[in-house]
C-alpha cells in the first residue's frame, strides 16, 4: 500500500534562513505525483509544489523547491528566505495508484508544523 | 481563492442529527473529493466523484454519503451524528484528466458535534 511519512511533527526556522521538511514515501508503480500542501491557521489548504516521478529536474515554484530523491524514495520541500507568513502546517502528498479509469485520490502524511521566529 | 466553494463554513450541531455539508468544484472541474480532517485521524480521504459517477471511496462511515449532481455540485450527509464525527471536512476538485493530479480545495466546513 502507498504511504507518505513526514517525520518531523514541528519545526523552527529563523526568518530568512532556509528550511527543508522531509518526506518520504512508499509505492510500487513507477509512475507516481507528489505534491506539498500549505495550510495556514485560517484552514484552508494550499496547493505548493509537484513532482513527477519522471521529471528530471527539480520542482521550482518561487522561494518553494522539491528535492527529489528517487532512489531514496524522499521528496523534501524546501523553503528559501522563510518568511513570518510561511508559519503553517505542511503535508505531502502522493498520488494514489490509477483504479477504475480514475486518476486516484491524493494520500497526506501527517503534516509537519513550522514556525517561523522573528 | 481556489475557486472552489463551500458551504456552511462553520456548523454547530447536537449528536443525533443530520447535517449536509455543500461544494462547488471550480468551474469546468468534473471530479470531486471529500476528505475528513481531525486532530487523531489527519486528512482522511472520504468519497470521489467523476462527472456525477461515484468513482472511489476511503475511509466512509455508512452513515455518511454524497452525491454529485448535474451542475456538478456535490453534496455530503452526515447522519447519526457522534462526538468523534467533528473536523473539519473539505472538498476539492480537479479536471479531471490530463492534468498533473493537484486537488484545489475549498476553505472546509467545520463541524462541531457536541
Amino acid at each position: 500500500a502507498q504511504k507518505i511519512t513526514q517525520t518531523q511533527p514541528g519545526m523552527f526556522v529563523q526568518e530568512k534562513e532556509a528550511v527543508t521538511l522531509d518526506c518520504t514515501y512508499d509505492t510500487s508503480d513507477q509512475s507516481y505525483g507528489l505534491f506539498w500542501y500549505k495550510q495556514p491557521s485560517s484552514g484552508e489548504m494550499i496547493f505548493l509544489i509537484y513532482q513527477g516521478s519522471y521529471d528530471e529536474q527539480n520542482a521550482t515554484e518561487g522561494r518553494y523547491s522539491l528535492n527529489f530523491q528517487k532512489a531514496r524514495k524522499s521528496a523534501n520541500l524546501v523553503i528559501s528566505a522563510s518568511q513570518l507568513g510561511d508559519s503553517a502546517m505542511y503535508f505531502c502528498a502522493m498520488r494514489e495508484t490509477n483504479y477504475g479509469g480514475s486518476q486516484g485520490n491524493l494520500i497526506f502524511g501527517k503534516g509537519t508544523k513550522l514556525s517561523v521566529k522573528p | 481563492d481556489s475557486g472552489v466553494t463551500q458551504t456552511p463554513k462553520h456548523l454547530i450541531t447536537a449528536t443525533g442529527q443530520r447535517v449536509t455539508l455543500r461544494c462547488s468544484p471550480r468551474s469546468g472541474d468534473l471530479s470531486v473529493y471529500w476528505y475528513q480532517q481531525s486532530l487523531d485521524q489527519g486528512l482522511q480521504f472520504l468519497i470521489q466523484y467523476y462527472n456525477g459517477e461515484e468513482r472511489a471511496k476511503g475511509n466512509i462511515l455508512e452513515r455518511f454519503s454524497a452525491q454529485q449532481f448535474p451542475d456538478l455540485h456535490s453534496e455530503l450527509n452526515l447522519s447519526s451524528l457522534e462526538l468523534g464525527d467533528s473536523a473539519l471536512y473539505f472538498c476539492a476538485s480537479r479536471p479531471g484528466s490530463g492534468d498533473t493530479g493537484e486537488l484545489f480545495f475549498g476553505e472546509g466546513s467545520r463541524l462541531t458535534v457536541l
